[in-house]
């Protein structure tokens, strides 16, 4: 089982629409969430962290489910300029160093 | 702002030559990280460092070697450059040793390996 996973997509959606992504990972020890954005042919940049009690940025929201080993990303009212693939980011600290691990990435277009 | 930049956007090389990547961040970060980013296999760790003189090995190390004799450079070399390291090249770095934060990255250099 891969560690990070993630829907591929794409998610082809309209302006406004509403659009959540998920991300799956396997290693119960993860410690820190992240989501970062990828604008076609640019580097990824962070979008916002993911906190244990969920956290909100305008029209982002992030969520983690330690139970059931995924976080999520909700983005509402979507705007054209949102288009760009979405990577998940888990990662995990021990003695012997860090463990960074990227999911594949989620494809989001959003349509006129 | 943090600026991370890396000393080509493209590169093409021959098998078998020689391949120094470079890397510059100027927020005194101390994590500095390289990758590599494939169609469908997404962003993988080849090696870090937290450390001046300080390495440690990522997912992907074979072929590779890193050299960081200062805080604020991180390079990475391809001994002997083969055509499967054809790939997106990218750099970053993040404050605080011993805890994972943001990382900012660098805005890659495409090598393509002939």
């Amino acid at each position: 089982r891969k560690e990070v996973e993630q829907d591929p997509g794409p998610f082809n959606v309209p302006e406004g629409a509403t659009v959540a992504f998920n991300c799956t990972y396997s290693n119960s020890a993860s410690q820190s969430f992240f989501w970062y954005r990828q604008d076609c042919r640019k580097e990824p940049k962070l979008l916002m962290s993911v906190y244990s009690s969920g956290n909100e940025d305008g029209r982002f929201t992030a969520q983690l489910n330690r139970a059931s080993q995924y976080i999520s990303l909700l983005i509402r009212d979507s705007k054209l300029s949102d288009s760009a693939t979405y990577l998940c980011v888990v990662t995990q600290n021990s003695n012997s160093g860090y463990a960074l691990n990227f999911g594949k990435g989620t494809s989001l277009l959003v349509t006129p | 702002d943090v600026k991370v930049t890396q000393s080509s956007r493209y590169l093409v090389k021959r098998t078998g030559e020689k391949v120094f990547l470079e890397c510059v961040q100027d927020m005194d970060h101390e994590n500095m990280f390289w990758y590599r980013q494939d169609p469908g296999l997404g962003l993988r760790l080849i090696y870090f460092s937290y450390d001046v003189k300080m390495k440690e090995k990522g997912d992907i190390p074979e072929g590779y070697s890193v050299s960081r004799e200062k805080k604020e450079r991180f390079s990475l070399i391809l001994e002997s450059a083969s055509t499967n390291q054809t790939s997106m090249y990218l750099c970053a770095s993040s404050f605080r040793r011993g805890l994972i934060n943001e990382q900012f990255f660098g805005p890659g250099t495409r090598l393509t390996v002939l």
